[in-house]
């Protein structure tokens, strides 16, 4: 089946550095990815949409100028966390859907990366 | 807006009980809907989908969801839970704008 990687799958900063954070469509070309972030025992928020080749696309409160995307190709999205604080520790997590996995509409989820901020 | 509401966020059963988590979602038009699963210290899987046709789908273990468009609703059931069921069960539906709006999500706890 499609399977989605993240990397890494945690990481601790110092408060004031920046971090990325890769999302890979291993075994399908993913035009669409979508970043997320999920709090303790909370459901998952939609941060952005990344479409291959363009913009992302932020959902309403989340900063673009903090929270850098690129979709630079089919299989690849990296999330770019800036100038990190400790209250943007988190669970982040990341999806796929695209062409070649049956519908557009099925997303398949990365593993999910911890950042903590010290 | 599109939401997606799961009422129950904490059940917990004993190995054999049936199993029944609600959902329902606001939206008018023809919509997309997914129950995901996400075990403890894994990622979230997908259970089941259902698009058009049959109301009544099936996943995988064992799950299936019946889509009752007039109740706006479309619950989560199992006959026969077992240890191996406890995790994190999320409803979501899909936007107008292909987005997953995702439930709060109802932690289900197995007694052996």
């Amino acid at each position: 089946g499609a399977v989605v990687s993240q990397h890494p799958s945690w990481v601790i900063c110092k408060s004031g550095t920046s971090v990325k954070i890769e999302c890979r469509s291993l075994d399908f070309q993913a035009t669409t990815m979508f970043w997320y972030r999920q709090f303790p025992k909370q459901s998952l928020m939609l941060m952005a949409t990344s479409n291959e080749g363009s913009k992302a696309t932020y959902e309403q409160g989340v900063e673009k100028d903090k929270f850098l995307i690129n979709h630079a190709s089919l299989t690849l999205s990296t999330l770019t966390v800036t100038s990190a604080h400790p209250e943007d520790s988190s669970f982040y997590i990341c999806s796929a859907g695209g062409q070649g996995v049956g519908n557009t509409d099925t997303q398949y989820f990365g593993p999910g990366t911890r950042l903590t901020v010290l | 807006a599109q939401s997606v509401s799961q009422h129950n966020h904490h059940v917990i059963l004993s190995e054999a009980a049936s199993l029944e988590l609600g959902c329902n979602y606001s939206y008018g038009g023809t919509v997309n809907l997914f129950w995901y699963v996400q075990y403890p210290g894994q990622h979230l899987q997908l259970l089941l989908k259902y698009f058009s046709g049959d109301p009544l789908v099936k996943g995988i273990k064992g799950f299936e969801a019946e889509f009752i468009k007039s109740k706006f609703s479309f619950n989560l059931r199992k006959p026969s839970v077992q240890w191996s069921d406890t995790a994190e069960y999320f409803c979501a539906v899909i936007s107008s704008a292909s987005k997953i709006i995702f439930g709060s999500g109802t932690r289900l706890s197995i007694r052996p």
